[in-house]
């Protein structure tokens, strides 16, 4: 099955920061996700994004599909940013996504 | 109100025991999934429905089942709790529309002593 790698496993970066966390997969895909947990466990969806790039205020993800890898983008990071971030690929519509092991971001004041 | 509820949120029993957790959803998806969590393996999928007479296994069936009592009901059940499946365990539903955009529900601890 399709294989997703993230990077780093860990981040430590001081407030005020900027981060690229990486998505690579091991085939073709019509769906990707990005999703943050917070500290408390909630999981919550970012992205939408197969192919192209999307902004949502200091988060911005850009993928390159024919290159098979995704990155998200963190400005200005905040404490509340901290947390673990997974990307999640699926190859078709009719197949679960697939998750990566994640990327844990702690944001220092 | 949250659209994906889980109950209960935390649990812990004994080895050998039989658990359910319960997963209710008012987003009207059809798609509905459990998932479990443990530390530096990401997310990881134990069975997912595409309707209410859909179910399959996912990555790590053993040990699990699980009813799709209505649309908006998923249900996950040990039937012989052991500790190795002390862990953290997701419900999440996906839009029908063409993103199927997943989200998931608050989850719940489960400790098995």
């Amino acid at each position: 099955g399709i294989q997703v790698e993230q990077s780093p496993p860990d981040l430590i970066l001081q407030e005020g920061a900027n981060s690229t966390l990486r998505c690579n997969f091991s085939d073709s895909v019509n769906n990707l996700q990005w999703f943050h947990q917070n500290p408390w466990g909630q999981l919550i969806n970012l992205f939408y994004i197969p192919s192209g790039t999307k902004q949502n205020g200091r988060l911005s993800a850009t993928t390159v599909a024919t290159e098979r890898y995704s990155l998200l983008y963190i400005s200005s990071s905040q404490t509340t940013d901290s947390g673990v971030y997974f990307c999640a690929v699926t190859a078709t519509g009719n197949t679960p996504l697939v998750f990566g092991k994640g990327t844990r971001l702690s944001v220092i004041a | 109100d949250a659209d994906v509820t889980q109950t209960p949120r935390n649990r812990i029993t004994k080895t050998g025991k039989r658990i359910m957790l319960e997963c209710s959803q008012t987003k009207g998806h059809d798609r509905m999934y459990w998932y479990r969590q443990d530390p530096g393996l990401g997310l990881r999928l134990i069975y997912y429905s595409f309707d209410v007479k859909d179910i399959n296994k996912g990555e790590i069936s053993d040990g699990y089942s699980v009813s799709r009592q209505a649309q908006a009901k998923f249900s996950l059940s040990l039937e012989s709790a052991i500790p190795n499946q002390t862990a953290l365990y997701f419900c999440a539903t996906s839009d029908p529309t063409g993103s199927w955009t997943q989200y998931f529900g608050p989850g719940t601890r489960l400790l098995v002593l």
